[in-house]
């Protein structure tokens, strides 16, 4: 089965940072992989599919890249809403598989 | 609107059983895969379980391979889950998701665009 790995694991930003998070995959998983934000007490909300296509209604500030085995997740500025933890999925192989998180809090 | 609702969570006892059911609404439900996913109390995100649209695909996590049974009534527009023997480390909320792409069968393409409020199942004696 496919590891994903997210760092880190939690994170400290300001409104306004720039912020990146990032997923490793322990093998190669083309761009199959999805970020999605959870933010407390709510479902999670797909953010980035295809590793760096922009769900609809989601905002520019967000957007995703790599290919392979690595990838990222940036934030151009952060927001109050943005305040939340992510996660990846890779849907390249059977079975499916989240990271174990990123929780990103306010400085 | 596009919208999940589960149901049939509740308190059991280990090595019991449970029937997990999400109502679909608001898209053609046979034309897209669908999944369950759960989150144990404080912790991330574990997929359990996924069904394409015409149900020729289904997989499992490990973690509930052998237990757990997914499936789906076509023109109820429902997705259930039926979770045998049963474990503490079940204990969850769990979510039933869309599969964003129409006619999804294969890998590459179940990012899910849709989630539910979810479920919770609490395993205990």
């Amino acid at each position: 089965a496919i590891q994903m790995t997210q760092s880190p694991s939690s994170l400290s930003a300001s409104i306004g940072d720039r912020v990146t998070i990032t997923c490793r995959a322990s093998q190669g998983i083309r761009n199959d992989l999805g970020w999605y934000q959870q933010r407390p007490g709510e479902a999670p909300k797909l953010l980035i599919y295809a590793a760096s296509t922009l769900e609809s209604g989601v905002p520019s500030r967000f957007s995703g890249s790599g290919s392979g085995t690595d990838f990222a997740l940036t934030i151009s500025s952060l927001q109050p809403e943005d305040f939340a933890t992510y996660y990846c999925l890779q849907d390249n192989n059977y079975p499916l598989a989240f990271g174990q998180g990123t929780k990103l809090e306010i400085k | 609107e596009v919208q999940l609702v589960e149901s049939g969570g509740g308190v059991v006892q280990p090595g019991g059983s449970l029937r997990l059911s999400c109502a679909a609404s608001g898209f053609t439900f046979d034309d897209f895969a669908m999944h369950w996913v759960r989150q144990a109390p404080g912790k991330g995100l574990e997929w359990v379980s996924l069904i394409s649209g015409d149900g020729s695909t289904i997989d499992y996590a490990d973690s509930v391979r052998g237990r757990f049974t997914i499936s789906r009534g076509y023109n109820k527009n429902s997705l259930y889950l039926q979770m045998n023997s049963l474990r503490t480390e079940d204990t969850a909320l769990y979510y039933c998701t869309k599969a964003k792409m129409e006619y999804c069968s294969s890998t590459s393409c179940y990012a899910m665009d849709v989630w539910g409020r979810g479920t919770t199942v609490t395993v205990s004696s």
